[in-house]
Order: structure tokens, then sequence, then C-alpha cells
């Protein structure tokens, strides 16, 4: 069965500090996509990154950074010079292979940034 | 490009009434997942819609059911509501191009039910 860990529930960082948020997976399969979500106040989940399990290059994009380690199951991610903007709960989900679609999520970590 | 869209935006029900929800997947897109997010939790998955047939179904009672229209929409449905039902439902669309690809899920805004 798919499993996702999302150690810390909530961080609170002062505006312009970095922040990481871990996401351990736990899955049978030799292939499967990782992805990442927002979800702001407002309640909506907003698509950050996908990344399959052949591709394990880290990625940048603008302020977000994602490593991906097979070695220790984790696809972490971090906000680089957080602003208040970046306040939401951040997903980290697991779907395993052969058009499965079923996303399996943690349990969130919620990022407060402090002006 | 519109994107998911969901209906009603906000539910108040009674323990044992019925209720449906509406959701329109974004443009291009063919498949239809369900969740249900539990104040503090992460989102669970109920079932996907793809051709119009239930095609994955999560750990959830048969009280759960759904429907996909012709136009790719979805409806999810739920009898004889319980206090536990209370949560955000949130619709995601994606593209499935063949049985093996897993695309990415976009997610509409949710709809809020209360079970009073």
């Amino acid at each position: 069965a798919q499993k996702v860990t999302q150690a810390q529930t909530e961080i609170s960082v002062v505006e312009k500090e970095d922040v990481t948020l871990d996401c351990v997976y736990e899955t049978r399969d030799t292939t499967y996509y990782l992805f990442w979500y927002k979800q702001p106040p407002s309640g909506e989940l907003v698509f950050l990154i996908r990344r399959n399990s052949f591709d394990e290059q880290n990625e940048i994009s603008g302020r977000y950074s994602w490593n991906f380690q097979k070695s220790t199951s984790s696809f972490n991610f971090t906000i680089t010079a957080s602003q208040v903007v970046d306040s939401a709960v951040y997903f980290c989900a697991l779907s395993e292979n052969y058009g499965n679609n079923r996303l399996a999520f943690g349990k969130g970590n919620q990022v407060v940034v402090i002006p | 490009d519109a994107g998911v869209t969901q209906s009603p935006t906000h539910l108040i029900k009674t323990r044992g009434q019925q209720v449906t929800l509406r959701c329109s997947p974004k443009s291009g897109h063919d498949t239809v997942s369900w969740y249900q997010q539990a104040l503090g939790q992460g989102p669970q998955f109920i079932f996907q819609y793809y051709e119009e047939e239930e095609r994955q179904r999560g750990n959830f009672p048969d009280r759960f059911s759904g429907h996909q229209f012709p136009n790719y929409s979805s409806e999810l449905n739920v009898n004889a509501l319980l206090l536990g039902d209370s949560a955000l439902y949130l619709c995601a669309s994606s593209f499935r191009p063949s049985a093996e690809i897993t695309d990415t899920q976009y997610f509409g805004p949710g709809t809020r039910l209360t079970v009073l």
C-alpha cells in the first residue's frame, strides 16, 4: 500500500527565511509519481510539481526547489526567501504505476510566514 | 481556459439526508476523481470515473456513489448522511491518454459539506 509521511505539522518562519518541507514515501512499485500541492486558505489545491520515479534530477522553479532521493524515499521541498503569500498548507502525494491515478496524500505541512 | 469547477460552494444538511455534489472538469480532461478532506487532514481518495464508469474506489462505504456524464462532468452522491461526512469534498480532473499513463490531477475549489 502506498503511504506518504509529512512529519512536521506546522512550521513558522519569518519572511525571507528559507523553509524545507520533508516528505517520505512508501511504495512497492518501481514506477511511481510524486507530487506537491499547495492549499491556500481558499481551499483549492494548486499543483506545484510532478516527478516520476526514474527522474531523480532536482528541480528549481523560481523560489521553489525539490530534492528527490530514491535511496531514502524522500521528496523534499524548499521555499527560498519565503514571502507572506507562501503561507498555506503544502501536501506531498504519491501515485503508483499503470495509470492508477489515485493520489495518496500526506497530512500536510502548515507553513506560516510572519512578516 | 476554465479550470475545474464545483457546485455548490457550501452545503448544510442534517443526518440521514442525501446530498449531490457536482463537478465540471478542466477543458480537455476526461477523467474525474473525488476526494474527501476532513479538517486538518490530507485528502482521501473516494473514487475515479473514466468513460462514464467507476474505475477505482477508495475505502468508502456504498453510501458514496457517483456518476459521470457524456460531457465528462461528474456527480458525487452521499446517502444517509452521518456527522462524520462533514468535510471538504474536492474534485480533480485529468487527461488519460492510455491506461498506463498517470497524468497530473488538477483540483477544483471544493464543496464544504456540514452535517448537523
